[in-house]
């Protein structure tokens, strides 16, 4: 099974901040990765996909890199509608999750 | 616009079989073009996949779920299906279905691109 791990698990910043989340794998998954935004209570949304290609009708305040098994997403000029959890997910081989990052206002 | 609705009963005695049903509107699970799975948050914690299903019938599911999960579809309703069997109180959680898009790349299921908007699980006697 591929194994995903996100750092770090919980990230406190302010509006207007440039963060960065980093999502690795236990083995090499091509640029198969996405990611996805979760408010409370409501079902995560696709961000980015194929590790960085922005999804139709997301901020370009989001971007994402990496290749192998080390991802990154960064969300520039941070809104107060960022704050949320942030799940990276791969899907070379089916489907895993990592463990989330919840973006917390400093 | 893409809907899928998710419909299942709420609260499951432990050791019986969670059933969910998916309707899905503005898309055909008949289409090539996605897949479609089963998602879960239990409180507070992480996403996990339990398994997906495709236009001709495949199915691949979570193995630490796979003896314990079934996935089918009916295209005349346009609606997929999971049951779950042998429920514990781990497996409270809020399920989700979802509609992964095909990567042409990869020539199959990709990321989920819509999701429902979930249902609670409770399992408890």
């Amino acid at each position: 099974d591929i194994q995903m791990t996100q750092s770090p698990s919980t990230l406190s910043a302010s509006v207007g901040d440039r963060v960065t989340i980093t999502c690795r794998a236990s083995q090499r998954i091509n640029s198969w990765l996405a990611w996805y935004q979760q408010k409370p209570g409501k079902a995560p949304k696709l961000l980015i996909y194929k590790a960085s290609i922005l999804e139709s009708g997301v901020s370009s305040r989001f971007s994402g890199s990496g290749s192998g098994t080390e991802f990154t997403l960064t969300i520039s000029g941070l809104q107060p509608d960022d704050f949320a959890t942030y799940y990276c997910q791969q899907y070379n081989t089916l489907y895993t999750f990592g463990q989330g990052t919840k973006l917390e206002i400093k | 616009q893409e809907l899928l609705q998710e419909s299942g009963p709420g609260l499951v005695k432990p050791s019986e079989t969670l059933s969910l049903s998916c309707n899905v509107s503005g898309s055909s699970i008949s289409s090539r073009s996605h897949y479609w799975g089963w998602v879960r948050q239990p409180p507070e914690k992480a996403l996990e996949w339990i398994g997906t299903i495709n236009y001709s019938g495949n199915i691949h599911t979570n193995p630490s779920l796979e003896s314990r999960v079934t996935i089918t579809a009916d295209t005349s309703k346009n609606q997929f299906s999971l049951k779950l069997s042998s429920v514990t109180a781990a497996d409270t959680a809020v399920y989700y279905c979802a509609r992964h898009r095909v990567d042409w790349d990869l020539l199959r299921g990709g990321p989920f691109d819509h999701l429902g908007q979930g249902t609670h699980i409770t399992v408890s006697s």
